[in-house]
């Protein structure tokens, strides 16, 4: 299996600030990386896919970069409704595998 | 407008049989992967298998094969996900998603959720 591994796990930040996650593959997946939101109760929502590709109706604070073992997810400008739970997934092999996740919260 | 709507939480002893449903609107059932996604509590997601209803076709995670079942009726547009004997540690949430490729594979809408809860 692919392990994911997101860092950090947990982030503080304040409302405006830039803020990057990142996402690394055990091996090379190419491009076959997508970024969901999650909200605490609610279910993932999708955000970037193929590893830079934003998905209609995302913010455009959002942005995705990467290829081969390395991606990361920026947020430009921190907004309240940001504050959420972030997960990466491959989609390069079977299992499709997510990274353990990044919690993002209010300094 | 595409809808994935899960049936509702259950609570279950050890040893009981569970099947939880996804019925799909909006979109041709047979015509795209669907999947299920397990999270236990204030952990992160795990891809546990997809089916494609067109032909029942079934892939499933090493880790959750055997384990669970994973099937899906065309009449109904309904997808399922079931155990026959359910563990305490299957206690967690588990997400239904439209599996879509699009420049890449990605879930791109999903469902509620269903809460299983095992006890004794």
């Amino acid at each position: 299996d692919i392990q994911m591994t997101q860092s950090p796990s947990s982030l503080s930040a304040s409302v405006g600030d830039r803020v990057t996650i990142t996402c690394r593959a055990s091996q090379s997946i190419s491009s076959y990386l997508t970024w969901y939101q999650q909200k605490p109760g609610k279910a993932p929502k999708l955000l970037i896919y193929a590893a830079s590709n934003l998905e209609s109706g995302v913010p455009s604070r959002f942005s995705g970069s990467g290829s081969g073992t390395e991606f990361t997810l920026t947020i430009s400008s921190l907004q309240p409704e940001d504050f959420a739970g972030y997960h990466c997934q491959q989609s390069y092999s079977t299992p499709y595998t997510f990274g353990q996740g990044t919690k993002l919260e209010i300094k | 407008e595409v809808q994935l709507v899960q049936s509702g939480a259950e609570v279950k002893k050890p040893g009981e049989s569970l099947k939880i449903s996804c019925k799909v609107s909006g979109y041709s059932f047979t015509s795209y992967w669907i999947g299920w996604v397990r999270q236990m509590p204030g952990k992160g997601l795990e891809w546990m298998g997809i089916i494609y209803p067109g032909d029942s076709d079934t892939r499933y995670s090493p880790s959750f094969q055997g384990q669970v079942t994973i099937s899906a009726d065309k009449s109904s547009s309904t997808a399922y996900l079931q155990w026959s004997s359910l563990k305490a540690s299957d206690t967690a949430m588990y997400y239904c998603a439209r599996w879509y490729q699009g420049g890449g594979w990605y879930f791109d809408y999903w469902g509620q959720g269903t809460l299983v809860t095992v006890s004794s």
